[in-house]
């Protein structure tokens, strides 16, 4: 079946504009995740959805990162103002661990370049 | 807090060496741990997990052993061959809260 899909695969833009990155978790899973992946500081987490609500938001860097999931499913991370720092790879991942599957499968990711 | 420490390489081997990428963890309880690989231009894979104490993951003929005692999660494989050059990252992940701390990765590269 599909695996997670993130949209759009590059995003450059200049500093202090808005973004909104997307992801498409497995269908069927309850849980999905943003990371964020720099040269720097390696593989991060962000922020946790089960279902539609964040139990977990203790990863996202400043004020200026919100994230939100609607209907279960597709998610949006929104950063704005954006800064030169914040360019990295934004990968989301989805899992099923309320029907035993606490694997997380990762989408390809959105390479955002801030100028 | 969680940490996992991983040696950062890179390494470069010769195809049909012995590989082996040392992984160890701080965290409380009972941690799952997993093995993620990153081919060139490609997402991050899930290798292999363990769920438990003396389990063992296996997949591709890469293997690792959950070491409870050592707190430790070492990637080996027998014979390495020229596809499996690619970023490895060592990981854990707490039931709690279900979140993955990840190994800082390891570039293995395998010349023919």
């Amino acid at each position: 079946g599909a695996g997670v899909s993130q949209s759009p695969s590059n995003k450059v833009t200049e500093k202090g504009k808005d973004v909104e990155l997307r992801c498409d978790p497995i269908s069927g899973h309850t849980a999905l995740y943003w990371y964020r992946q720099s040269l720097g500081q390696g593989l991060e987490f962000l922020i946790y959805f089960q279902g539609n609500s964040a139990p977990d938001k203790s990863g996202l860097p400043s004020d200026r990162f919100s994230a939100e999931r609607t209907g279960g499913s597709v998610s949006t991370l929104t950063i704005q103002r954006t800064q030169q720092e914040d360019s990295a790879v934004y990968l989301c991942a989805s899992s099923s661990p309320s029907s035993g599957e606490e694997t997380q499968y990762f989408g390809p990711g959105t390479r955002l370049l801030v100028l | 807090g969680d940490s996992v420490t991983q040696m950062e390489g890179p390494v470069t081997l010769s195809e049909e060496a012995f590989l082996t990428i040392n992984c160890t963890y701080t965290a409380t309880g009972y941690p799952s741990l997993f093995w993620y690989v990153q081919y060139p231009g490609e997402g991050l894979q899930l290798l292999l997990k363990a769920t438990k104490a003396d389990d063992k993951g296996s997949n591709k003929g890469f293997e690792a052993t959950y070491r409870k005692e050592t707190t430790s999660f070492h990637l080996e494989k027998g014979s390495v061959q020229v596809s499996d050059s690619a970023v490895y990252f060592c990981a854990l992940m707490r039931r709690s809260n279900y979140k993955l701390t990840f190994g800082k990765g390891t570039l293995l590269t395998v010349n023919p």
